[in-house]
């Protein structure tokens, strides 16, 4: 079945630094979900990228669709101490009803 | 707007017995999933529900069932637990569901089961 990968597992930054967050699938997806999830809360939905080659930003964070719609990144810039969380991408197999997520990357941000 | 609201947000069982898990969408959406999130597995997928028919089911078994009722409100269900059932089990709520694009997928808080 469709696998989707998320690279790296954890990363912890000094605030200010940048942050990055991959992921892929060995299928081609139609769309690709981000979501962020605090400690101890549950995942939000950040945005959704349909388009191949698809760039969207809100604020600091920048999210990519590849050209083949079977990579994606979650690109932070500047990070703050409020970007602490895990971040999953997901996209849909099969009927599309049923989403796929990745294992997340861990972020802690030190002050 | 009233978010995703789930039921009973913590709860603990003993192995064997059953459970029941209460989910209520967003005023208006029709589709309802529920991923089961363990710190091993990460989240996946169980099943997802639109106007009382389910959909698409994920690759668990039998013991874990669910239903949609007619208001959109949805439960699921786990029978016999074992001790690997515990777990946060999170019910997500969209107006389509799935691929849709634009189509946005709220997250309940979850309920925290542990099966000792």
């Amino acid at each position: 079945g469709q696998q989707v990968m998320q690279i790296p597992q954890y990363q912890h930054v000094q605030e200010g630094e940048d942050f990055t967050t991959y992921c892929n699938s060995s299928t081609t997806l139609s769309n690709i979900q981000w979501y962020k999830q605090r400690p101890g809360g549950h995942p939000v939905f950040l945005i959704q990228l349909v388009k191949s080659g698809e760039v969207k930003k809100q604020k600091r964070l920048t999210f990519q669709f590849g050209e083949a719609k079977k990579n994606s990144s979650l690109h932070i810039t500047a990070t703050q101490t409020t970007d602490v969380g895990t971040y999953f991408c997901a996209g849909p197999q099969g009927s599309n009803y049923k989403l796929t997520f990745g294992k997340g990357t861990l972020l802690t941000v030190n002050p | 707007k009233a978010g995703v609201t789930q039921t009973p947000r913590y709860l603990i069982k003993t192995r064997g017995q059953q459970v029941t898990l209460s989910c209520s969408p967003i005023s208006g959406h029709r589709s309802v999933s529920w991923y089961q999130q363990t710190p091993g597995q990460g989240l996946q997928f169980l099943f997802e529900y639109f106007s009382e028919t389910q959909r698409n089911k994920g690759n668990f078994p039998g013991r874990f069932s669910g239903r949609q009722f007619s208001n959109s409100r949805s439960e699921m269900n786990v029978s016999t637990l074992e001790l690997g059932d515990s777990a946060l089990y999170l019910c997500a709520s969209s107006l389509l569901g799935g691929e849709a694009s634009g189509n946005t997928i709220y997250f309940g808080e979850g309920s925290w089961l542990t099966v000792v």
